[in-house]
């Protein structure tokens, strides 16, 4: 069964630093999303990307995030300088289309010390 | 504002139990609604979308009530694998929006 994967499993990462988080969405699907939880917090919605562009994005998703899709394959999650408060788990989706479900990835546990 | 809002648990059950799960939301435009599971540091994984008729999937029914804004998820006979949380979760509010609203969860522990 087609899956989406992420990489790597767990980041560390120093406050400052940037990171690239990557996502292998399933290869027919057109609509790729990043969300976020904080432990023990909720799902929260990052942003969506479809034709090659940002569709919606959320007041998380400031200045300091970006996405890409450089390869026709994969679709990362950059930070430039990363906080403190940008520990979480960061959750790749991905859908084939309109009214279809979104698949999660297993998630980028991400630690900012 | 809690856009969608759950009793958060946790709900201890013996095995076998029926166990029912409420939702509100606050967004009357929303668009689609849905029930996930989501274990332990994994991810959330689609249990059921849920339509305005009431829809069941083996021992699990969902209903959903526009009017109120209330969602819900009925488990019948539960199993020990259904120990989870489970997320109610509100699609976008604007057409073209697909962006999913997830409620905070409640937590299902079943018990032998």
């Amino acid at each position: 069964e087609p899956e989406v994967t992420q990489t790597p499993s767990h980041q560390v990462t120093q406050m400052g630093q940037e990171v690239i988080l990557r996502c292998v969405p399933i290869s027919n699907h057109l609509y790729f999303y990043w969300y976020r939880q904080i432990l023990g917090q909720k799902v929260e919605f990052l942003v969506s990307f479809y034709n090659n562009e940002i569709s919606e994005k959320s007041e998380i998703f400031d200045d300091q995030f970006s996405v890409e899709r450089p390869d026709g394959s994969n679709f990362t999650l950059k930070i430039r300088s990363t906080k403190l408060e940008d520990s979480a788990m960061y959750f790749c989706a991905s859908r084939v289309g309109s009214y279809n479900e979104q698949f999660f990835g297993p998630g980028t546990r991400l630690t900012v010390l | 504002r809690k856009e969608v809002e759950q009793d958060p648990g946790p709900f201890n059950v013996p095995e076998g139990a029926t166990v029912a799960f409420n939702c509100t939301y606050s967004n009357s435009a929303s668009q689609s609604f849905f029930w996930y599971r989501q274990d332990c540091r994994k991810e959330p994984k689609l249990l059921m979308s849920v339509y305005s008729s009431g829809n069941e999937d083996g021992r699990f029914t969902a209903q959903l009530n526009r009017a109120s804004q209330y969602i819900s998820l009925l488990i019948r006979d539960s199993k020990l694998s259904d120990s989870a949380t489970y997320l109610c979760v509100v699609r976008g509010s604007g057409a073209g929006s697909y962006q999913l609203t997830f409620g905070k969860g409640t937590k299902l522990s079943v018990i032998p």
